[in-house]
């Protein structure tokens, strides 16, 4: 079974308003998680680096004021898109590090994001 | 930036063994090996990883060069729900290298 659920798995909301997508670790405790963002037919796109009880690291081109990332738990990390505009509909994906040594990776269902 | 390169696309016979390449000639010494598969519209499935040994799951086998600068991915029995997109990722487990970057992966569709 998931070890990383996401929710919700889809959401529609409409331009300016904001939208939270939560990640959760299910049977472990994830210290780091990260937040990916994947177009149709394209690959996945690393946008930060969630570390528990501290800010996140965002990669180059990524506003960190639109994309609000909160890890406030060991088993919970939330991305907030805010004011949403139609381009920032994607697929949006989460991952979690399982294991002191940091050698598996599991990732959520993902959730699809639709701003109209 | 990926650190890898793999074919865009590959074919395979339901039933036969699927062999997936991947290049990784800078990989540095504490790099493992790892890959992943994206089904359509589902997030990536961990496959397996490797450092330098050879290594084997109930999914997949994992065969590294002796220099470490390319890898094979085999599927023994490929079956039509194999059908994904393969992704061939270097990863540090500690430090800045730690983060899982995707490049663009092998395309592979497993036919009748």
């Amino acid at each position: 079974g998931a070890v990383v659920s996401q929710h919700p798995s889809w959401v529609i909301c409409k331009s300016g308003t904001s939208v939270k997508i939560e990640c959760r670790s299910l049977d472990f405790q994830a210290t780091t998680m990260f937040w990916y963002r994947q177009f149709p037919k394209q690959s996945l796109m690393l946008m930060a680096t969630s570390n528990e009880g501290s800010k996140a690291t965002y990669e180059q081109g990524v506003e960190k004021d639109k994309f609000l990332i909160n890890h406030a738990s060991l088993t919970l990390s939330t991305l907030t898109v805010t004011s949403a505009h139609p381009e920032d509909s994607s697929f949006y994906i989460c991952s979690a590090v399982r294991g002191s040594s940091g050698n598996t990776i599991y990732f959520g269902e993902g959730s699809w994001l639709t701003v109209v | 930036d990926a650190k890898t390169t793999q074919p865009p696309s590959m074919d395979c016979a339901e039933g036969r063994a699927a062999n997936l390449p991947c290049n990784h000639s800078t990989i540095s010494g504490n790099e493992y090996v790892y890959w992943y598969r994206q089904i359509h519209s589902q997030g990536p499935q961990y496959i397996i990883h490797g450092l330098k040994n050879n290594e084997t799951n109930e999914m997949a086998s994992l065969i590294i060069t002796e220099d470490r600068k390319s890898s094979t991915l085999i599927l023994p029995h490929a079956t039509l729900r194999d059908t994904a997109v393969y992704y061939c990722i270097v990863r540090a487990h500690t430090g800045t290298a730690s983060k899982l970057t995707f490049g663009t992966g092998t395309r592979l569709q497993v036919t009748l």
